[in-house]
């Protein structure tokens, strides 16, 4: 299958600060990446999705302005948690699809955030 | 809408046992189907998928599952549980709108005892 790479896989930051995540396609190219977050014994909830060269379109209830996503190539997108609280403590897990299964996503190796 | 149900949220089997793992799934669109699997503080792994082919799918890890329309499942089975096969498992529907845009089961935790 084709591989998803994410950096960094742990992060610990001070509340107010923004941290980044990369999402990497490392042989594929991504046509469509999705960040997903999932809580503690829970499944994955889709925050927003991704098409290379546009906007991302957001779920409802996610605020765009404080999971800023880019996706400016094929092979790399990025998740800017802006003015980092404790309750953005999460597993932030990216996905991508390329044109030769547009059905099926491969997932990344996931990002822990944790949030003093 | 599509949906999916994962019916038991905890199985236990014994190693050498069979393993099902059950999945029923709402679309009202042929789906496409996927089984995914967790190992603790990791991605998902993609296990199979069925896209419209043949009905019995085989996947990694000597896992299959078979897509049964009238009953609307789509169920994951192993002849033999290994101990390597602990884990989270989501079963996930698209209904190949928005992007492909994935709708998961709540998952199922698969412990196996020597």
């Amino acid at each position: 299958g084709a591989v998803v790479s994410q950096h960094p896989s742990r992060v610990i930051c001070k509340s107010g600060t923004s941290v980044k995540i990369e999402c990497r396609s490392l042989d594929f190219q991504a046509t469509t990446m999705f960040w997903y977050r999932q809580f503690p014994k829970q499944s994955l909830m889709l925050m927003a999705t991704s098409n290379e060269g546009s906007k991302a379109t957001y779920e409802q209830g996610v605020e765009k302005d404080k999971f800023l996503i880019n996706h400016a190539s094929l092979t790399l997108s990025t998740l800017t948690v802006t003015s980092a609280h404790p309750e953005d403590s999460s597993f932030y897990i990216c996905s991508g699809s390329g044109l030769a299964e547009l059905e099926t996503q491969y997932f990344g190796p996931g990002t822990r955030l944790l949030v003093l | 809408a599509q949906s999916v149900t994962q019916l038991g949220s905890h199985v236990s089997v014994s190693e050498g046992a069979l393993v099902l793992l059950r999945c029923n799934y709402s679309s009202s669109v042929p789906p496409y189907l996927f089984w995914y699997v967790q190992y603790p503080n990791q991605g998902l792994q993609l296990l199979l998928k069925y896209t419209s082919a043949a009905t019995l799918v085989k996947g990694i890890n000597g896992f299959e599952a078979e897509f049964k329309k009238s009953e609307t499942s789509f169920h994951l089975t192993k002849p033999s549980a290994h101990m390597s096969d602990a884990a989270e498992y989501f079963c996930a529907v698209s209904d190949g709108g928005s992007n492909y845009k994935l709708t998961f089961g709540k998952g199922t935790l698969l412990t196996v005892n020597p």
